[in-house]
């Protein structure tokens, strides 16, 4: 079965252009997480789905975030504008609702300068 | 406010040794405790998890403590081996918090030949 798939791997703009990451969850999962690693915080929760609806946006950072899920099998982030404190890996993650633990992709490795 | 925290960012070990990971958390809600292991390039993977009705769960060569009156739970590996040089995450449940998993900020283990 493929696993999570996350595209682009990298992406490098420039400050002020818009963003956007693309994610594909597992087949059959319902739960739909996307998230930010930084040296500093480490792995932040920026927001996740169930069943397509978002539930808890709590981390996004700020309205130049935004994240939907038009469909059971895909989901985007977007950053418009971007900032270069922006840049961190970006992973997208699922679950079924009954497993405890998610499955993440590869990342998308975002680069602002 | 950093819930979960592991204070060491790194940690270096010689194989054949154990190697024992560090994690303290802040929120007594926590039901669920999870171990995630993470190669350069690539997503977090999932490792091993306790339940906090539990003290210890182990398997194989990974082992997880849980000591619920200092809010500290820790992962040991024995013994380490070259392979398990990674990023090791821990993270919790947050039952009161829909559900959602808060991860730490990392420990990179390096298991020296």
């Amino acid at each position: 079965d493929a696993g999570v798939i996350q595209s682009p791997r990298h992406e490098v703009t420039e400050m002020g252009q818009e963003v956007t990451l693309r994610c594909k969850p597992i087949s059959g999962h319902d739960y739909l997480f996307w998230y930010r690693q930084t040296m500093m915080r480490g792995l932040e929760l920026l927001i996740y789905f169930n069943n397509n609806v978002p539930i808890d946006d709590s981390g996004m950072p700020e309205d130049r975030f935004s994240a939907k899920m038009p469909n059971a099998s895909f989901s985007t982030l977007k950053i418009q504008p971007s900032e270069p404190r922006d840049s961190a890996v970006y992973f997208c993650a699922s679950s079924p609702g009954t497993r405890l633990w998610q499955y993440f992709g590869p990342g998308t490795r975002l680069t602002v300068t | 406010d950093q819930q979960v925290k592991q204070n060491s960012p790194s940690l270096s070990v010689q194989e054949g040794r154990i190697s024992i990971l560090n994690c303290d958390y802040t929120n007594s809600m926590f039901d669920y405790f999870l171990w995630y292991k993470k190669y350069p390039a690539e997503g977090p993977t999932f490792l091993i998890s306790i339940s906090s009705i539990k003290d210890k769960n182990e398997d194989g060569r990974f082992t997880v403590f849980l000591n619920k009156s200092a809010k500290h739970l820790s992962l040991h590996i024995v013994p380490s081996q070259p392979g398990d040089s990674a990023v090791y995450f821990c993270a919790a449940r947050a039952y009161n918090q829909g559900g959602k998993l808060i991860f730490g900020q990392g420990t990179e283990l390096s298991v020296k030949p």
